[in-house]
């Protein structure tokens, strides 16, 4: 059975501060994505990493995709609070429900003045 | 329409109803799907459809049905609703076949703004 973990699953964090949100999974897969959440609403593709060693940036958020150690990384540079908001991590295997994605539980994201 | 559009966006509903959330797309992607997200829980797979005319049970499927006469639309049925089946319902869509209208990359998925179950 596919597990997808992320951590941490809460994070409070200043403005102007980094961090890092991990992404574990158990299974071999080369396809990682990861999703934004905002309260009430839907959720928005951010990145799609589509082999080991992917590096994909947008303004002030970067991951990364480590699939020998099954690991992708969100670094989160200088946060500034329209960052706040819930992140997920999905890993793809085909072999799982055809296309679907198996998601993390997510990681809830505030950004503090 | 533009992208992946749900109905209705909230329902209250008595258990033992019927109930059909209703989600259609216009990007010409093969394959649909239906998650439901619920507290601490994440987002668990309902039931998939990777090209019209098939379908897939995901995760959690007992309770629900789907149906996919068509690429465009992909219903899902609560055939008698339990109060367990409140939840937050996602329709979302991907294009593994490289023909959608809107180009994604490999099984990216669009997401739908959400149906709001309440089952009392």
């Amino acid at each position: 059975e596919l597990k997808v973990e992320q951590n941490p699953l809460f994070l409070s964090m200043q403005e102007g501060k980094n961090y890092t949100i991990y992404c574990n999974y158990s299974t071999t897969s080369d396809r990682l994505y990861w999703y934004r959440q905002d309260p009430g609403k839907s959720l928005e593709s951010l990145f799609v990493l589509l082999s080991n060693g992917a590096v994909k940036q947008e303004g002030r958020l970067m991951a990364s995709l480590d699939t020998k150690a099954r690991l992708s990384t969100l670094h989160i540079t200088a946060a500034v609070h329209d960052l706040s908001a819930t992140y997920f991590c999905a890993v793809d295997i085909r072999a799982n429900s055809g296309y679907a994605l198996n998601f993390g539980k997510g990681t809830s994201l505030l950004v503090t003045p | 329409i533009a992208g992946i559009t749900q109905a209705p966006t909230s329902q209250i509903l008595a258990a033992g109803r019927r109930m059909t959330l209703r989600c259609t797309q216009d990007m010409r992607h093969n394959a649909m799907y239906w998650y439901r997200q619920d507290l601490g829980l994440g987002l668990r797979l309902i039931h998939y459809s990777n090209t019209a005319g098939t379908t897939g049970k995901g995760e959690v499927p007992d309770g629900y049905s789907v149906s996919r006469a068509n690429t465009d639309d992909f219903p899902l049925t609560l055939a008698s609703a339990v109060p367990s089946q409140t939840s937050v319902y996602f329709c979302a869509s991907s294009d593994s076949s490289g023909t959608g209208r809107v180009f994604s990359s490999y099984n990216e998925q669009f997401f739908g703004p959400g149906t709001r179950l309440t089952v009392l």
